[in-house]
């Protein structure tokens, strides 16, 4: 079945660090990848997406390539900023359920020091 | 993007009352509506998907009976706790499927906290 893989939380840096969190997933057909994120309280929102393989999503500073030969999506930000701190989700939705399901990894909590 | 609203965000409850809980879609018309529990510190589970006009599909363990999902309209759903108990108790958040332009993309609600005593 479809699952994704996040690193383990928290991530712990100071402003104007450099972010990468790590994910991998594994898929039957050709996802689309999404990022999400959660601030304290609130739902999730979108983050970025990417639909084929060497897309890359972006935005607010966050970029994600869709990586299909290392089945990857990492989640990258040149700059932190304490406002970023929240839990950040990877996801795919597979064409072959109609790119309907979401299928989330378990979250990675990303906390920001001034 | 578009945006999804859900209602009320907060509720607190007697146990073996039930609870509604809505989720409209504001900008946009959606035929497929979700809903996740999430419990604390813990990822996204969903509990059944809600197409409009037709029965909630729901995931497998998921008391359809306990959770009653209405997809009434193209831009509401609701989530209905039926005798709820202190274990029903989580954080309930909606989404709402965009297809237009073929983007495909579940834009989610603010979540509803429920409390059961």
């Amino acid at each position: 079945g479809n699952s994704v893989t996040q690193m383990e939380g928290p991530v712990t840096l100071s402003e104007e660090a450099f972010l990468t969190i790590n994910c991998t997933y594994t898929a039957t057909g050709y996802p689309s990848l999404f990022w999400y994120v959660q601030y304290p309280g609130e739902g999730l929102q979108l983050l970025l997406k990417a639909t084929k393989a060497d897309d890359k999503g972006s935005n607010k500073g966050f970029e994600a390539t869709y990586r299909k030969e290392t089945t990857s999506f990492h989640l990258e930000k040149g700059s932190v900023q304490v406002s970023d701190s929240a839990v950040y989700f990877c996801a795919l939705s597979d064409r072959w359920e109609g790119f309907q399901k979401l299928v989330f990894g378990t979250g990675t909590r990303l906390l920001v020091s001034p | 993007g578009a945006v999804v609203s859900q209602h009320p965000s907060r509720v607190i409850c007697k146990s073996g009352t039930s609870v509604k809980i809505e989720c409209r879609s504001l900008d946009f018309q959606a035929t497929t509506m979700f809903w996740y529990r999430q419990f604390p510190k813990q990822s996204l589970m969903l509990m059944a998907t809600s197409n409009e006009g037709s029965k909630a599909t729901y995931e497998q363990g998921v008391e359809k009976d306990k959770f009653l999902i209405n997809h009434a309209s193209l831009t509401l759903s609701t989530l209905t706790v039926t005798s709820a108990h202190p274990e029903d108790s989580s954080f309930y958040i909606c989404s709402a499927r965009d297809a237009r332009g073929g983007s495909d993309t579940q834009y989610f609600g603010p979540g509803t906290r429920l409390t059961v005593l």
